[in-house]
């Protein structure tokens, strides 16, 4: 296992375009977060998964932002009618069902919406 | 009040000293504490993770924990050049979701 993989990596879009990133967590975690950081800022939680299920949604997440993990598995977040204000890292982290052992962390598609 | 604040810095000390990263949450009912370092451009690393009052040492990292006054802290003994990185405090919250300061720069200077 290479641990959590994200992709892509980088991602330049055009102001309204939709795009979507990918998340393969490691095998054994069925616990899935995605998190956005911006420039001098700490990773802020938009969502996460217990297995297939979405057990929560911060208000950070508008309705153009839509996450799913259909199987369980890999996760797709998409972000429909891309703003300036979208620019920032993704993070997808995942981890086991517990609070103990903390998240790892995948290495992140930095989007530039121009 | 934000839930995980932390000092954003920057923090410099000379190759050697100790550094002393310091944070404090609001969520009294947080139960797990964790220290992650972060270069730029790179993703979190998890360093250290703390749960009981009191210390954790491991190698040239101790976390701090003192839950009645809601305080973290992280102390780098020996601080290396390659130690420079900026240090996210994360507290789990009441709804099991793990927050993040803001982070504090370290700059560890040869």
């Amino acid at each position: 296992d290479t641990g959590v993989s994200q992709d892509p990596r980088h991602k330049i879009t055009k102001r309204g375009q939709n795009v979507t990133f990918r998340c393969d967590p490691i095998s054994e975690h069925n616990r899935l977060y995605w998190y956005r950081q911006t420039l001098g800022q700490g990773p802020e939680f938009l969502t996460y998964f217990q297995n297939e299920a979405q057990l929560e949604k911060s208000r950070l997440l508008s309705d153009r932002f839509s996450a799913e993990r259909p199987k369980g598995s890999f996760s797709t977040l998409e972000i429909q009618r891309t703003e300036q204000g979208d620019s920032a890292m993704y993070l997808c982290a995942s981890s086991l069902e517990t609070n103990y052992y903390g998240y790892t962390f995948g290495s992140g598609t930095r989007l530039t919406v121009v | 009040q934000k839930e995980v604040e932390q000092n954003s810095g920057p923090l410099s000390v000379p190759e050697g000293a100790i550094a002393s990263l310091n944070c404090t949450y609001s969520d009294r009912v947080s139960q797990s504490f964790f220290w992650y370092r972060q270069y730029s451009g790179k993703s979190p690393e998890l360093i250290m993770s703390i749960y009981s009052n009191g210390d954790k040492e491991d190698g040239r990292f101790t976390a701090q924990l003192n839950k009645a006054s809601q305080y973290v802290s992280l102390l780098i003994r020996d601080s290396q050049p390659s130690d420079s990185a900026t240090y996210l405090c994360a507290v789990y919250d009441n709804n099991n979701d793990m927050r993040f300061g803001a982070g504090t720069r370290l700059t560890v200077k040869p």
